[in-house]
């Protein structure tokens, strides 16, 4: 059974440094053809995808946001780690992780989400 | 980058109604388009992939059609618990590059 979990603060202020941990099972991320994505979606808003990771350590980003995003894995652990610099309040949203389907561009399980809230 | 349009951003629609939301990308994507269901407060899932595939355990009623530039997602028989916003997805296969539509609500007439 593949499940996803995110983690991390539901504050954060203006300027500061976001950190989310997704930790996820029922799936290998050192298997062939795995990768796991970062999805936000504003309040009341779309869905606007940030960023992947593949099981060969290889990373992509959001265009608009590559200069403040980094995204990393931890194998043995069975997480996948982003970080957001330079915090705006127009980054208050509910931060998803999802696998992406082995070979495909389909986001097949997601975890529930975790609401981040960029206030002073 | 690729742009998906879709319409309407709105629906109002009654048990039983036959309902298209359509999908339009700004260039041709061949099939890479993918469609989700997403209720408040939940995170989105997979309803169509390859743009006309079912995934695996959603109901028949759910169906997908096109591709190049324009999309539908198809329920050809409303439930209740269809009531949801609408999401289309396009992907790039390299550089890796993902899309979502602006979503459309479909709302309990």
């Amino acid at each position: 059974q593949v499940t996803l979990r995110e983690s991390g603060p539901a504050l954060v202020k203006p300027t500061q440094t976001l950190t989310l941990t997704c930790t996820f099972s029922g799936f290998s991320l050192s298997t062939s053809g795995m990768c796991v994505s970062w999805i936000r979606q504003p309040p009341g808003k779309a869905l606007e995808w940030l960023a992947l990771i593949d099981w060969d350590d290889d990373k992509y980003y959001s265009t608009s946001l590559k200069t403040r995003l980094t995204i990393s894995k931890d194998t043995s652990k069975n997480q996948v780690v982003l970080t957001m610099t330079n915090m705006d309040p127009v980054d208050t949203a509910t931060y998803y992780c999802a696998r992406l389907r082995s070979n495909s561009g389909t986001f097949d399980y997601w975890g529930q989400g975790t609401l981040v809230t960029v206030s002073s | 980058a690729i742009q998906l349009t879709q319409s309407p951003s709105s629906l109002s629609a009654s048990v039983g109604d036959r309902v298209t939301i359509t999908c339009r990308a700004s260039q041709g994507i061949s099939s890479a388009l993918a469609w989700y269901q997403q209720k408040p407060g939940k995170a989105p899932k997979l309803l169509i992939y390859d743009a006309s595939s079912l995934e695996s355990g959603v109901p028949s009623r759910f169906s997908g059609s096109g591709s190049g530039t324009d999309f539908t997602l198809t329920i050809s028989s409303l439930q209740p618990e269809d009531f949801a916003t609408y999401y289309c997805q396009q992907f790039n296969s390299y550089p890796p590059m993902y899309t979502f539509g602006q979503g459309t609500k479909l709302e309990i007439k």
